[in-house]
């Protein structure tokens, strides 16, 4: 089974409106991490923005913020007012256990932001 | 710090050659990843270290993959024989043992002809 799960492989969304990539994940571990990564055209690997399974808040950074349903086992992205800047690939990873172990990643979502 | 240094940064080799792959992790980081990815297969992750010892290699795809870490501040990644299907963009991250995020080099992007 797959422990990361993004359904959308593409997403378009207009510049300086929100939009919100799915992620899913599936762990029996009670303490985990979960991020996102972000890939532009460049290649390089961003990191983004993480949230902790024992956290109770949701963690946000500048415009990013994670949704993160822990009974759903989600952890979706949140970008509020897109960018042009903002199309590139975007990965969930998580980090499973206490140690914090192997990092793994889904198929990521291509967001494409137009004028 | 200079962040994770992969080299090179491009590799265009032939079919049969050995393939050498480096990463100089970040100062202090306990955990090194090496990550291969395709569009096929996605971000993949290959083996990795804790403290220079590998602590899990059952992503390296046969036996023509091998990976070190002599010390804390450099890992090798070599494929010998090298064939076509090797040809990826590969990744090495690290990670401080108390901190969960993981840092990317560059990757190397290598064409197997």
């Amino acid at each position: 089974a797959q422990k990361i799960t993004q359904t959308q492989p593409g997403m378009f969304v207009q510049e300086k409106e929100a939009v919100t990539l799915d992620c899913t994940y599936d762990t029996s571990d009670q303490s985990y991490g979960l991020f996102w990564y972000k890939q532009p055209s460049s290649g390089e690997m961003i990191f983004l923005i993480y949230q902790g399974s024992y956290d109770e808040q949701n963690a946000t950074e500048g415009r990013y913020s994670l949704n993160f349903q822990k009974a759903r086992k989600s952890a979706n992205l949140v970008i509020s007012a897109s960018q042009l800047g903002d199309s590139a690939m975007y990965f969930c990873a998580m980090r499973e256990g206490i140690r914090y172990s192997t990092l793994t990643f889904g198929k990521g979502t291509m967001l494409l932001v137009s004028p | 710090d200079a962040g994770v240094i992969q080299s090179p940064r491009h590799e265009v080799t032939e079919m049969g050659q050995e393939v050498t792959l480096r990463c100089k992790p970040i100062s202090g980081h306990d955990y090194l990843f090496w990550y291969r990815q395709t569009m096929m297969r996605g971000l993949e992750l290959l083996i990795y270290f804790n403290n220079n010892v590998p602590i899990d290699d059952s992503g390296m795809p046969e036996d023509r993959f091998s990976a070190k870490m002599p010390n804390a501040s450099f890992s090798t990644l070599k494929i010998q024989p090298s064939e076509p299907r090797d040809s990826a963009v590969y990744f090495c991250a690290s990670s401080p043992d108390r901190d969960p995020e993981a840092f990317f080099g560059q990757g190397t992007r290598l064409t197997v002809v």
